[in-house]
């Protein structure tokens, strides 16, 4: 396995316009995150999967965004009608976990992020 | 919001000196974790720290723990140039959330 990966790296859209971001965790992996991360600030929650299900979504997460993880593999993260505040590095990551524990006390695994500009 | 804030915002060192960084949180949590990120890239685990444990250590880099005052250390040994990066700490309260401070940056200078 080579880790969590994310597409695309890179992507500059202009105002109004969707954009959907992809993870793929770790495979044996059951719990997926999402954080955004803005120029000089640490990453900031956005939603968590545990499986296929959405426990939490983050106030930030505003009705413009939507996250999905349909098969509790792969997460998509879309965006839709792009403001310039939403401007930063989305971020996935993924840990383990033993089916019906919920608590997470481990590492998590991020991958390489997906920078967005929306001009 | 930010669960832990890190101290100091920016750090810039020679090489070969040690490097440390504290983070200060708010409740009161099950582990605390520190990350590294080097500029553009995702975040790399470095170390974790459980609330019952006070120090531990992993290689060149050493972290201690004060669940009476909040804080947590993140001491690098020996550092290199390599080592210049953002470095997070992490806290986690018992749930599936993680929460990420706003980050050091360490500048090493060879």
């Amino acid at each position: 396995d080579t880790g969590v990966s994310q597409d695309p790296r890179h992507k500059i859209t202009k105002r109004g316009q969707n954009v959907t971001f992809r993870c793929d965790p770790i495979s044996e992996h059951n719990r997926l995150y999402w954080y955004r991360q803005t120029l000089g600030q640490g990453p900031e929650f956005l939603t968590y999967f545990q499986n296929e299900a959405q426990l939490e979504k983050s106030r930030l997460l505003s009705d413009r965004f939507s996250a999905e993880r349909p098969k509790g593999s792969f997460s998509t993260l879309e965006i839709q009608r792009t403001e310039q505040g939403d401007s930063a590095m989305y971020l996935c990551a993924s840990s383990g976990g033993l089916a019906g524990i919920i608590a997470n006390t481990g590492e998590l695994f991020f991958g390489e992020g997906s920078r967005l500009t929306v001009l | 919001s930010q669960q832990g804030e890190e101290d100091p915002q920016a750090l810039s060192i020679q090489e070969g000196e040690n490097a440390t960084m504290n983070c200060s949180y708010k409740t009161s949590i099950n582990n605390l974790q520190w990350y590294r990120q080097n500029s553009g890239r995702g975040l790399v685990h470095l170390i974790l720290i459980r609330s019952n444990e006070r120090e531990k250590h992993s290689g060149r880099l050493r972290v201690t723990l004060d669940t009476s005052k909040k804080s947590s250390s993140l001491l690098i040994t020996a550092s290199r140039a390599a080592d210049t990066a953002s470095y997070f700490c992490a806290t986690n309260t018992g749930g599936f959330k993680t929460i990420f401070g706003a980050g050091t940056r360490l500048f090493v200078k060879a």
